[in-house]
């Protein structure tokens, strides 16, 4: 059973950088796409972006800018960093596994999400 | 604004048959296929239809996906109270350049 864990800092200042990494048990990451996904309090889902297998990276055109995913195939961990970060980043932020059909991703396993607070 | 359209909310009672839909364009769900999510009270999201109507493992035949033209839906029968959660669909948008979420649609067992 593939299971994922997000693990960061809980709070991070406006205009620094937020950091996760999620980690993957029960399956290796060198294969399928692997995401991040965040939900605002009381509001809906956001797709970030993934890292494929090989290596590329895919991100939301919104937050392009922004975003860097990675990963590190050693420790079966890929990591998520956001940049000049404000109050509207503040959300819970899941790692995702993905596979897809017909070239569409689709989310088959989460981890449990992340609070991520920005504030002062 | 999402870029897919779902109503903000439904209901029904236990034993019924509800549907939520999810309406995008051509560039979406019109060009590929629908994804639908549920996430229980507190929880993160767990995957139900995948390829507009393909059932994961472990996910009951009361719930359906299908799609038409640029409109999706998921049907859930035999309605439960566990049954009651936000329900999500998602497409790949070919103009976006990205995948997109509906808003969601918290489901009510009354």
């Amino acid at each position: 059973q593939v299971q994922l864990q997000e693990s960061g800092p809980g709070l991070v200042k406006p205009s620094e950088t937020l950091s996760l990494t999620c980690s993957v048990s029960g399956g290796s990451i060198s294969s399928y796409y692997w995401n991040w996904i965040r939900q605002p309090p009381g509001k809906g889902l956001e797709w970030i972006g993934y890292i494929y297998y090989s290596g590329s990276t895919h991100y939301n055109p919104s937050l392009k800018s922004r975003v860097t995913i990675s990963a590190d195939t050693s420790k079966n961990q890929f990591s998520l960093k956001l940049t000049s970060v404000t109050a509207a980043d503040t959300a819970v932020y899941y790692c995702a596994r993905g596979a897809s059909l017909l070239h569409v991703p689709y989310f088959d396993y989460w981890g449990q999400g992340t609070l991520v607070t920005v504030s002062s | 604004q999402s870029v897919l359209t779902q109503p903000p909310s439904a209901s029904g009672t236990p034993g019924q048959r509800v549907t939520i839909s999810c309406s995008g364009s051509s560039s979406n769900i019109g060009s590929n296929t629908v994804n639908w999510y549920q996430q229980l009270p507190g929880t993160a999201p767990k995957l139900l239809i995948y390829g507009n109507n393909q059932r994961p493992s472990g996910v009951p035949d009361r719930f359906s996906g299908s799609k038409s033209g640029t409109s999706a839906s998921l049907a859930i029968s035999g309605l439960q109270s566990e049954d009651e959660a936000d329900y999500y669909c998602a497409a790949w948008d070919d103009s976006l350049i990205g995948l997109v979420f509906g808003g969601g649609t918290k489901l009510t067992v009354l």
